[in-house]
């Protein structure tokens, strides 16, 4: 059973230095990570998402991939306190076209600071 | 572009009353639909995935007798939730897919008193 972690638990960051959170995951075969955000008890909102070893950037917010490892980041590049939320990683394996089932980490609350 | 809709996005019962939820798929067409629940203090977790031409599958520690799930066509499932007692608070997510990636809705946040 995948088992999906994220660390740390809690950052809080100034405004403007950079942010970076980690997620390892157990299934090595899987092939679909996303980072989503959750404002208070909300839905989820999607930050970027990434499918191959290497890097991908969306904005601010950049996911670096490092399967061999289990190992997905984001790092949060010139955070503003609007950006304080809970942080999301998940991952899943899609096959032939059929839907995975996605495996959510426990979160990282992430508080900035002015 | 592509959007997922829930309804209702609060609801309070009485515990042992049922709650039904939406989930509404535009703009495009979702071949699967997954329900997920996101309980106090704790992490999302997947309460059962459907795929049209499929049966629904549901995980561990969820059945259809509590959580019956329809998924008539390609835009609409919903998911009820039968004698709600206080564990089974929290919020509901609609996770909904074409051929493409994962839509979420807001979510349905349900409080049992």
């Amino acid at each position: 059973q995948q088992k999906v972690q994220q660390s740390p638990e809690s950052l809080t960051v100034s405004e403007g230095a950079m942010a970076s959170l980690n997620c390892t995951f157990s299934d090595g075969t899987s092939n679909n990570f996303r980072w989503y955000r959750q404002h208070s008890a909300k839905g989820l909102e999607v930050l970027v998402s990434i499918f191959s070893d290497g890097e991908k950037e969306e904005g601010r917010f950049t996911a670096h991939l490092n399967r061999a490892n289990l190992h997905v980041s984001l790092h949060i590049r010139e955070p503003q306190p609007s950006d304080s939320a809970v942080y999301l990683c998940a991952v899943s394996r899609r096959t032939g076209g059929l839907s995975g089932k996605l495996t959510f980490g426990e979160g990282t609350q992430v508080t900035v600071i002015s | 572009g592509a959007l997922v809709y829930q309804y209702p996005r609060r609801t309070i019962c009485k515990s042992g009353t049922s709650m039904r939820m939406e989930c509404q798929a535009v703009g495009f067409q979702a071949t699967s639909v997954a329900w997920y629940r996101q309980s106090p203090q704790k992490t999302f977790e997947l309460i059962a995935l459907s795929t049209v031409n499929s049966a629904i599958k549901y995980e561990q520690n969820f059945t259809q007798e509590k959580f019956p799930i329809s998924h008539p066509n390609l835009s609409f499932s919903s998911m009820t939730v039968l004698n709600a007692y206080l564990e089974d608070r929290g919020l509901y997510l609609c996770g909904a897919r074409g051929t493409g990636q994962l839509y979420f809705g807001e979510g349905s946040k349900l409080t049992v008193l």
